[in-house]
């Protein structure tokens, strides 16, 4: 089956613009989405399929994809973005299996 | 509002076996693709089961196969997932998350608030 790789930890200073990346074969058959996990919370889903925001996600947010990697950008890094960041995406692998990423802690210092 | 909301973890020998539920309210839950996601304590998230809409297409977690059984009941709104010959690795907050997309985009819009499954003697 497919695996997705991300970096485990990032940080960005206040106000700057920060990249965090996921890498997997998978990606190069669907798009990547991106969930913010807070401690002790339930995931939030924040880009989703070339580069869209569900209602609410702050425009702050953006999302990218080439070739196997894909990529969450937050331009203007905020303090409440301190969180985990999960990619995932379908299974290229034809076993309709779902996939995710091992995880990329952000520090917003 | 779309809510789904968990129940039925709890502490478990192992070997046991647990009944997880979700029921889901803000939407039409008959439409909606569902699937369960579990997270290990201070780990990353795992996709551990899906279930289509009518419920006649599944797919499981090579992880978990033979093990647990995802049904829904469309008329309740509900969802479920049976966990026999539970192990200690089965140990995790289990969330269930609703489905979108098709062709080349696939996401989970809403998740549960979860319900933690320990498996310990």
């Amino acid at each position: 089956s497919s695996e997705l790789t991300q970096d485990p930890a990032v940080s960005v200073a206040l106000g700057q613009t920060v990249r965090i990346t996921c890498q997997g074969d998978s990606l190069r058959s669907y798009y990547a989405s991106w969930y913010q996990q807070k401690p002790g919370q339930a995931p939030v889903l924040v880009i989703y399929g070339k580069n869209n925001r569900p209602s609410g996600i702050p425009d702050r947010f953006s999302g990218s994809s080439s070739g196997n990697t894909a990529s969450l950008t937050i331009t203007g890094a905020q303090a409440e973005d301190e969180a985990d960041y999960y990619c995932n995406s379908r299974d290229s692998s034809g076993n309709h299996h779902v996939v995710f990423g091992g995880g990329t802690k952000l520090t917003v210092l | 509002e779309v809510q789904l909301v968990e129940s039925g973890g709890g502490l478990v020998q192992p070997g046991g076996s647990l009944r997880l539920s979700c029921a889901a309210s803000g939407f039409t839950f008959s439409s909606y693709e569902m699937n369960w996601v579990r997270q290990a304590p201070g780990k990353g998230l795992e996709w551990v089961s899906y279930i289509s809409s009518s419920g006649s297409t599944i797919y499981y977690a090579d992880s978990v196969k033979g093990r647990f059984t995802i049904s829904r009941d469309n008329a309740k709104n509900s969802l479920y997932l049976q966990m026999n010959s539970l192990r200690a690795e089965d140990t995790a907050v289990y969330y269930c998350a609703r489905d979108l997309g098709s062709g080349t985009q696939y996401y989970f819009d809403y998740w549960g608030q979860g319900t933690l499954v320990t498996v310990s003697s």
